[in-house]
């Protein structure tokens, strides 16, 4: 079964300093990699795809094969860049989506 | 255009009884998911429906459980009896078309069971 990690609970950066969110996943084919975003008081939105190699917010994320990683890096962290991310994993034989524990992000000035 | 509304936001009940939250998804999208945080763990899949059919409920925890999708619109997910370990935060979510389509995520019900 596939599974994803997060190993980190809470991520504490400076605003201004390099981010990079880590989170690993288990699955022997070829998954589809997600970061899912939550901000204080909103709901769970999509941030990026790895399938779309897009650039949002000033965050990307490239998936290792080898690694089976699928970190989310930013450069500079922003105030408004804290809040819940989540790394999820759809296999797209099964559409749904399996989730990691979530990382909070905390940028302080 | 409206997103994936979920009602009640919030719901407190005692262990033993009955409880039904609603998801009405975006409209137009087939597909149809429930998730579900328990607390200090993963959000973790539920069920998924295609239109009315449902498609997988391989992480429907037990048959306290229970989802229907009439007509292929709005979805009720109903715990009969509640139990404690039951609370979380109840989340739904809809997308338009394939497996790799974006989904979009409700607000969530928050489930207390005391």
């Amino acid at each position: 079964a596939q599974r994803v990690t997060q190993p980190e609970k809470l991520l504490s950066v400076f605003k201004g300093a390099p981010v990079e969110l880590k989170c690993n996943y288990s699955y022997s084919g070829s998954p589809e990699l997600f970061w899912y975003v939550q901000y204080s008081r909103q709901r769970l939105q999509l941030l990026l795809r790895h399938i779309s190699r897009e650039s949002i917010k000033g965050f990307t994320a490239d998936l290792n094969k080898g690694e089976t990683s699928f970190h989310l890096k930013k450069p500079f962290a922003q105030e408004e860049d804290s809040a819940m991310y989540y790394c999820a994993l759809n296999t797209g034989t099964a559409s749904k989506l399996t989730f990691g524990t979530g990382t909070r992000l905390q940028v302080t000035l | 255009e409206a997103g994936v509304t979920q009602f009640p936001s919030h719901s407190v009940i005692e262990k033993g009884q009955t409880v039904t939250l609603r998801c009405d998804p975006i409209s137009g999208h087939d597909n149809l998911y429930w998730y579900r945080r328990v607390m200090g763990k993963e959000i973790k899949f539920l069920l998924h429906f295609v239109k009315e059919s449902k498609q997988d409920e391989s992480g429907m925890p037990n048959n306290r459980f229970l989802a229907e999708r009439t007509g292929g619109t709005y979805s009720t997910l109903k715990v009969q009896p509640a139990e404690l370990e039951d609370s979380g935060v109840y989340f739904c979510a809809s997308s338009q078309g394939g497996p790799w389509d974006e989904q979009f995520f409700g607000p969530g019900t928050r489930l207390t069971v005391l």
